[in-house]
């Protein structure tokens, strides 16, 4: 099956700082890959996603950036605020879609 | 729209009991899926139903189990509780066919088992 190593495991910023995150797979069948942004006592959120069709995606602050040939798929947050403060999940599923595999989370902590 | 929602938010069982832990999905949504979250573990696959059938399982003991109806609500059971269950049991919902679709999470159940 897939199996998606992300890191780090925590990562801390001055506010104002970007925030870099990265995720490899191993199945070159995976083509769709979010990113969750999970905040003590709730679910993950999707914040944003990217498929295999595509290199780079941004929506406003954020952006991802996937890489098919090396496998593997980044996530940006610019011009931190102490409200990024989360853990992030990224995640891969192939075609199917029937199982997500997900990586094992990079705490941000932004310092105002 | 109204987002996935899960009942209840809390549980405490005690070691040998069962539970049984709802989701519905967003309207639309034909696919469910429920992980486990741990600290140690992050997000484990429980299992994923579509249309009432189980098409994915992940590695789980036979004492978790799930279902379907046909409105796409799910449920998932777990039986002879263990102390090592205490977790957070989210769903998933996605529209499910023809994907992969965006899959959008619920607050999660808080299962303590003392």
């Amino acid at each position: 099956g897939e199996n998606v190593e992300q890191h780090p495991s925590t990562l801390s910023v001055q506010e104002g700082d970007s925030a870099v995150i990265k995720c490899t797979y191993s199945d070159s069948a995976s083509n769709y890959f979010p990113w969750y942004k999970q905040e003590l006592g709730k679910g993950p959120q999707l914040i944003i996603d990217i498929r295999s069709n595509v290199g780079e995606k941004k929506d406003q602050r954020i952006a991802v950036t996937l890489n098919k040939t090396a496998k593997h798929f980044s996530l940006h947050i610019t011009e931190t605020q102490p409200e990024d403060s989360a853990v992030y999940f990224c995640a891969a599923t192939s075609n199917t879609g029937n199982q997500f595999y997900f990586g094992t989370g990079t705490s941000l902590t932004v310092i105002p | 729209k109204a987002g996935v929602t899960q009942t209840p938010r809390y549980l405490i069982k005690t070691r040998g009991q069962q539970v049984t832990l709802s989701c519905s999905p967003i309207s639309g949504h034909r696919s469910v899926s429920w992980y486990q979250q741990t600290p140690g573990q992050g997000l484990q696959f429980l299992f994923e139903y579509f249309s009432e059938t189980q098409r994915n399982k992940g590695n789980f003991p036979g004492r978790f189990s799930g279902r379907q109806f046909s409105n796409s609500r799910s449920e998932m059971n777990v039986s002879t509780l263990e102390l090592g269950d205490s977790a957070l049991y989210l769903c998933a919902s996605s529209l499910g066919a023809g994907g992969p679709y965006e899959q959008y999470f619920g607050p999660g159940t808080r299962l303590t088992v003392t």
